[in-house]
């Protein structure tokens, strides 16, 4: 149990479209999911937290404007790169907590990343 | 501002040695959890550690958890070609369950 889904796993744009990244818990609800940008063989880098029914938590220096987060259930949330460059090219990778009762003991899992690449 | 101190930061060993990557933090953790990533993956969970000393056991890995919750170590026994990747610690902070993590060590054993 415990899967956590990402789509599209990779995805190619033109500078300036938008680019959607859908998050999914398989097998669990999930209040609370988590977005990190990943840059080659560097550690993950925490942007947002995103809680079902609410708006977004970002993290210092992240645009809010530009990354626009969704959690419009217990299962998916979404982050949408708004008027990508090729500077936002990155692994995107989501977590999902599951419960485990409280805070301490929930666990995070963690989908396979998006590897956006923007032309 | 990053808490977490992963040491190495890269290490290339031949299999069947034995190796320790240390996680270290100024900062006191509510919990403590290892993770291991293959490229164009996302992290897999390897352990979570809660108490202070504590002291966990998976096949080849131990896993510590320092006295005073700001540390850990990870280390492998007998290392093989599989256990090549991107070890990562991450942080816990009290009532929170938003992970901060360490540096990352990319290990790679060579047969």
């Amino acid at each position: 149990g415990a899967v956590v889904s990402q789509h599209p796993s990779w995805v190619i744009c033109k500078s300036g479209t938008s680019v959607k990244i859908e998050c999914r818990s398989l097998d669990f609800q999930a209040t609370t999911m988590f977005w990190y940008r990943q840059f080659p063989k560097q550690s993950l880098m925490l942007m947002a937290t995103s809680n079902e029914g609410s708006k977004a938590t970002y993290e210092q220096g992240v645009e809010k404007d530009k990354f626009l987060i969704n959690h419009a259930s217990l299962t998916l949330s979404t982050l949408t790169v708004t008027s990508a460059h090729p500077e936002d090219s990155s692994f995107y990778i989501c977590s999902a907590t599951y419960p485990g009762g409280t805070a301490s003991t929930d666990t995070q899992y963690f989908g396979p990343g998006t590897r956006l690449t923007v032309l | 501002t990053q808490l977490l101190e992963q040491s190495p930061q890269f290490l290339s060993i031949q299999e069947g040695e034995n190796l320790t990557v240390y996680c270290n933090s100024s900062s006191v953790f509510s919990s403590l959890q290892w993770y291991r990533q293959e490229p164009g993956e996302g992290p897999v969970l390897l352990v979570t550690v809660v108490t202070g000393g504590e002291v966990k056991k998976l096949k080849r890995l131990t896993f510590q958890f320092g006295d005073a919750r700001k540390d850990s170590s990870l280390h492998i026994t007998a290392a093989q070609p599989g256990d090549t990747g991107l070890y990562l610690c991450a942080g816990a902070k009290g009532a929170t369950n938003k992970l901060i993590f360490g540096t990352g060590t990319l290990l790679a054993v060579q047969p």
